[in-house]
Order: structure tokens, then C-alpha cells, then sequence
């Protein structure tokens, strides 16, 4: 398996502009989640998905944000408008709730806004 | 709300000394705590996790303890080498059939063995 797959893999744009982040899960994973880095905040989860449902989004910052889960083998995370505070990489990872809690992570995107 | 506690925040050895981190979690009902590391500019990658129903696992160099009781787990790494070098993050959750798996993790611990 080619693991979790994320594009793109780095994302530059200017203040205001719409910026979609991509992600596919590892094949047969029901579990996928959104994570945020900074060296502020460290790694916080964003939203989780079980079942390309959406079941927790209390970590979503605000209503800029937004996630979807269209089917099995991708999501995406969209933040409109973006602001400079809202550079950061973002992970996705997967999981198989039937064979335990380990999660794997994809490569990340490292947005910057400017 | 949840949150984990990561000591020390930096932590440099010498090559093949031991290197011990520390994490505190709130969560009483955290069941699985993983540990990962992260080289610069890649992604966290699992090391070694425990259960909250075992008070110690290894595997080879590392080693992680779990003190329930006291709410807190700890890392182990024996005869560092400058591979060994990169950032720590310990993290804990209520288990993938609650919450979904959901990790809080530590804030991190960047780890330097110098040769």
C-alpha cells in the first residue's frame, strides 16, 4: 500500500484566497483525521471522519474552515478565506478500527499564507 | 478539557547514553497511549505504544512504562545514537471505540545525541 497520500505536498497563497487540502486514506481504513501543526500550538486534531462521516469537529478553529469526506478514499479540507495565522502543516492519517488505535500519518502539506 | 504534559521540552545526551521522557495525561479514561517520533520536515512516525491494561513494553533500545495510577508514561531509549536525534511526541486517547481514537498529544520533546 502506498500509505496516506496528501496534495499538494506544499501551498503558497496570498491572504483571502481559498486553499483546499487533499487527502486519501490508506485502502480499507474507516477512521480518517485531520491534524494542524504549528510551534505555537504543537499537534492538535482538527475533525475526524468514521464512515466518511464527520463525528467530531469541535477542533475546527472557525467557520473558515470546513471538511468533507465524499467517499471512502478521499477528503478534503478547505479554509476560505485564508489568513496568514492559518499557516501551518496540515496532517491527514487513517486508521482500521477493527485492528487497533495505531495511526498513520501521510507526509503533510505545508501551507503558508501571505 | 484533555491534555497531556511532555518533559523536558529539550534533552541532549551523548552518544549511547539513555534518554528518558515524561508525559502526564488528565484523561482518566485514556486507554492508549502511543508514542511518535518526527524527523525535520516529515511526518510523525508510531515508535512504540502501551495499553492501559500493561505497565511496560519494549522493543530493542526502547522502552515505554505506564503508571495508571499516577496518570503518567514515560519513554526509555538505551545506547542513543544521532539517528536517535529528532522530536518526540507522546500522546494519549480513550481508544478507537471511543472518541474514535481521538490523540491528544504532548507538546513535543526535541532530542539532540551528539556523537
Amino acid at each position: 500500500d502506498a500509505g496516506v497520500i496528501q496534495s499538494p505536498r506544499h501551498e503558497v497563497t496570498e491572504m483571502g484566497q481559498e486553499v483546499t487540502l487533499r487527502c486519501k486514506p490508506i485502502s480499507g481504513h474507516d477512521y480518517l483525521f485531520w491534524y494542524r501543526q504549528t510551534m505555537m500550538r504543537g499537534l492538535e486534531l482538527l475533525i475526524y471522519f468514521n464512515n466518511n462521516v464527520p463525528i467530531d469537529d469541535s477542533g475546527m478553529p472557525e467557520d473558515r474552515f470546513s471538511a468533507k469526506m465524499p467517499n471512502a478514499s478521499f477528503s478534503t479540507l478547505k479554509i476560505q478565506p485564508s489568513e496568514p495565522r492559518d499557516s501551518a502543516v496540515y496532517f491527514c492519517a487513517s486508521t482500521h478500527g477493527g485492528t487497533g488505535d495505531e495511526q498513520y500519518f501521510g507526509p503533510g502539506t505545508r501551507l503558508t499564507v501571505t | 478539557g484533555e491534555n497531556v504534559e511532555q518533559h523536558p521540552s529539550t534533552l541532549s545526551v551523548q552518544e549511547g547514553d539513555s534518554a528518558v521522557i515524561k508525559c502526564t495525561y488528565s484523561d482518566s479514561a485514556s486507554n492508549y497511549f502511543p508514542w511518535y517520533k518526527q524527523e525535520l520536515g516529515k511526518r510523525p512516525q508510531l515508535i512504540i505504544d502501551i495499553r492501559s491494561n500493561v505497565g511496560e513494553k519494549k522493543d530493542q533500545r526502547i522502552a515505554v512504562t505506564l503508571n495508571k495510577t499516577a496518570k503518567h508514561f514515560s519513554l526509555h531509549i538505551t545506547e542513543t545514537q544521532p539517528e536517535d536525534s529528532a522530536v518526540y511526541f507522546c500522546a494519549a486517547s480513550r481508544g478507537i471505540y471511543n472518541q474514535g481514537g481521538k490523540l491528544i498529544f504532548g507538546q513535543g520533546t526535541e532530542l539532540s545525541v551528539k556523537p
